[in-house]
């Protein structure tokens, strides 16, 4: 069984470009939800996909955007980077019925640097 | 809203000894509960969770009991290992996403 799988590892951009992250989720897996960690912080609910539709979003700008695909991979877009954007980017894969999502499980993450 | 508060760290233990580490929560409804870990440089793994009230969750020696009369979930374990340094967190699940502590680190000494 195959667990979930982001790419890049690690990634450097300035401020005002453009980035996109990419999340596999876990085999048998529907539902993937990205996550927001700051240095010395906890993770930060940014959205969740279900069936490639968005299924709840935290407090994060629309510059913030998201894709999810057929095989239930998904993509994290963001905008205009700003300093404060850097951070890790989680992604988590679950198995959720009716929208209802069991136990999330975490990949590796991109280490995302905004100079 | 809804929101998880961790007892703060660096917790420094020397190898063998017990560990607690303190996390209570606020929420509306009865959500599960969640303890993962997080070793330097990587993401976050599964520790344990529990579903509802009084269930315990366990897993590598480390335990946490769902305790709805005082909305905590403390993580415990008898006797750490250097290996157990990490960065732990408590979460509570609320409509889908997980809503995390600030985490607690801990730190074993040989």
């Amino acid at each position: 069984e195959t667990g979930v799988t982001q790419s890049p590892t690690h990634l450097i951009k300035t401020r005002g470009q453009q980035v996109t992250l990419r999340c596999s989720s876990q085999s048998g897996h529907n539902t993937v939800s990205w996550y927001q960690q700051a240095l010395g912080q906890g993770p930060q609910f940014i959205f969740q996909y279900y069936r490639e539709e968005e299924n709840g979003r935290g407090n994060f700008p629309p510059r913030f955007s998201g894709l999810q695909f057929p095989n239930y991979s998904s993509e994290l877009n963001v905008n205009a980077l700003e300093l404060d954007d850097s951070a890790l980017y989680l992604c988590a894969s679950s198995l959720a019925v009716g929208r209802v999502t069991d136990t999330q499980y975490f990949g590796p993450g991109t280490r995302l640097t905004v100079l | 809203g809804d929101s998880v508060t961790q007892m703060e760290g660096p917790v420094t233990l020397s190898e063998e000894a017990c560990l607690t580490i303190n996390c209570t929560y606020t929420a509306t409804g009865y959500p599960s509960l969640f303890w993962y870990v997080q070793y330097p440089g990587e993401g976050l793994q599964l520790l344990l969770k529990a579903t509802k009230a009084d269930d315990k969750g366990s897993n590598k020696g480390f335990e946490a009991t769902y305790r709805k009369e005082t909305t905590s979930f403390h993580l415990e374990k008898g006797s750490v290992q250097v290996s157990d340094s990490a960065v732990y967190f408590c979460a509570l699940s609320a409509g889908g996403k997980l809503i995390f502590g600030q985490g607690t680190e801990l730190s074993v000494k040989p």
